[in-house]
């Protein structure tokens, strides 16, 4: 399974980009990065996923290394409502199962 | 757009009882997991199933089962509930499973408490 690293907490100020590292050194070639965010004891909400390029959508973009090993997930204004543990995951695939594996993410605080 | 439903929200049990969590996919969607979220924790896996048969297997303890019935809706059980099983259950759903680039959505949970 290809691991994900990322730093336990970060800090952005509100208005700001908040730009979220992770590292997947061993991913391989089949296996996509994707990003969640848990607000406080909610669902996981889904963010954004990609394989080789770079993607962007209404909440965010994803930045991918060129060697894919690993990955920045940017938040273009952090507002409050941004505070949340975010989640890098690599999709593993598993016989007929392509299951998340959540690794412990990190806690991004919005400040005012 | 339809989400992930999960019942009950909230759950409280006595150790030993036994506990059932419902999930119902987001329509179409043919795969569920299991995912249990102890406090402070991150999700872990437990189980998954695609179209009604597991697909595979995380930390589900034995004293629980799960299965995934002809209208995609799965059910969770626990039995011989223990104090450690005081968590945040989540059940999840995505529409063919063998794609890699293919999307889970999560529900909002399921709270038991077992006492």
């Amino acid at each position: 399974d290809a691991k994900t690293t990322q730093p336990p907490s970060m800090d952005c100020a509100e208005g700001r980009a908040a730009n979220l590292p992770c590292n997947h050194s061993t991913i391989s070639g089949n296996e996509y990065v994707y990003w969640y965010r848990q607000i406080h004891s909610q669902g996981p909400q889904y963010i954004i996923h990609g394989l080789k390029n770079n993607e962007t959508n209404e909440m965010a973009s994803l930045i991918i290394t060129e060697d894919r090993k690993s990955s920045t997930l940017i938040l273009p204004h952090a507002t409050l409502r941004d505070t949340a543990v975010y989640y890098c995951i690599v999709r593993v695939p598993f016989n007929t199962g392509n299951q998340f594996y959540f690794g412990t993410g990190t806690s991004l605080t919005v400040i005012p | 757009a339809a989400g992930v439903i999960q019942s009950p929200r909230h759950l409280i049990k006595e150790k030993r009882e036994t506990a059932t969590l419902k999930c119902y996919p987001i329509p179409r969607h043919d795969t569920v997991y299991w995912y249990q979220q102890g406090p402070g924790q991150d999700p872990q896996f437990l189980i998954s199933f695609y179209e009604k048969m597991q697909s595979d297997k995380g930390s589900i303890p034995d004293r629980f089962s799960a299965q995934q019935f002809s209208d995609y809706h799965s059910e969770l059980n626990m039995s011989s509930l223990e104090l450690g099983d005081s968590a945040l259950y989540f059940c999840a759903s995505s529409f063919f499973e063998n794609t890699p680039g293919n999307t889970i959505y999560f529900g909002e949970g399921s709270w038991l408490t077992v006492v």
